[in-house]
């Protein structure tokens, strides 16, 4: 099983529509959750953290956190072709000391 | 405020050179890390420094691969001989190692091998 885990995609939705980005994760020690976005020939660039329980916005950004689960997720609201990228969530554990990232959800916004 | 450097952008070597790729990670920042990223394999954590000393070179797929941070500003990662299946986008991060610990990526170095 891999230690975090997104759907792959790709995910296409239409302009704007609400963008949902799902990801899990195994290790129940980790601390803190990233996301970033990555442009086809660019390099992994952040756009959101969430370390508590609940809901953290930025602008048209929401990520949502449920350590319970295990689960974080992000969501994009009224959603703009130039939010189509591949999406990678990253987990920070304290006992790894690392980020471990996942493969990443790719999203297409229609026109 | 100047991101992550690196260089060089691209890097087309034929099989059996010796390929070094540089860093300069976010002034202040006391963690570097070097990724590799393959449509096949994703983004891989090779290796990661902090305050300059190696922590964790699991990452690192064999003896070809050696990397070095001389000082808090530079680091290299050298593969030495080159082989095709080396061809990938290898990026440097880097974090400050307190708070939430989040990297910033550099624009990566394209490398090809022949």
């Amino acid at each position: 099983q891999k230690e975090v885990e997104q759907n792959s995609g790709p995910l296409s939705v239409p302009e704007g529509a609400i963008a949902s980005l799902n990801c899990t994760y195994s290790d129940r020690g980790s601390q803190s959750f990233f996301w970033y976005r990555q442009y086809s020939g660019k390099s992994p660039e952040l756009i959101m953290f969430i370390y508590s329980n609940g809901d953290k916005e930025d602008g048209r950004f929401t990520a949502q956190l449920n350590k319970a689960s295990q689960y974080v997720s992000l969501l994009i609201r009224d959603s703009q072709p130039s939010d189509s990228a591949t999406y990678l969530c990253a987990v920070y554990s304290g006992s790894a000391r690392q980020l471990t990232f996942g493969s990443g959800t790719q999203l297409t916004v229609l026109p | 405020d100047a991101g992550v450097i690196q260089s060089p952008r691209h890097e087309v070597t034929e099989m059996g050179q010796e390929v070094t790729l540089r860093c300069k990670p976010i002034s202040g920042h006391n963690s570097l890390f070097w990724y590799r990223q393959t449509m096949m394999r994703g983004l891989e954590l090779l290796i990661y420094f902090n305050n300059n000393v190696p922590i964790d070179d699991s990452g690192m797929p064999e003896d070809r691969f050696s990397a070095k941070m001389p000082n808090a500003s530079f680091s290299t990662l050298k593969i030495q001989p080159s082989e095709p299946r080396d061809s990938a986008v290898y990026f440097c991060a880097s974090s400050d190692n307190r708070g939430i610990r989040e990297q910033y990526f550099g624009p990566g170095t394209r490398l090809t091998v022949t």
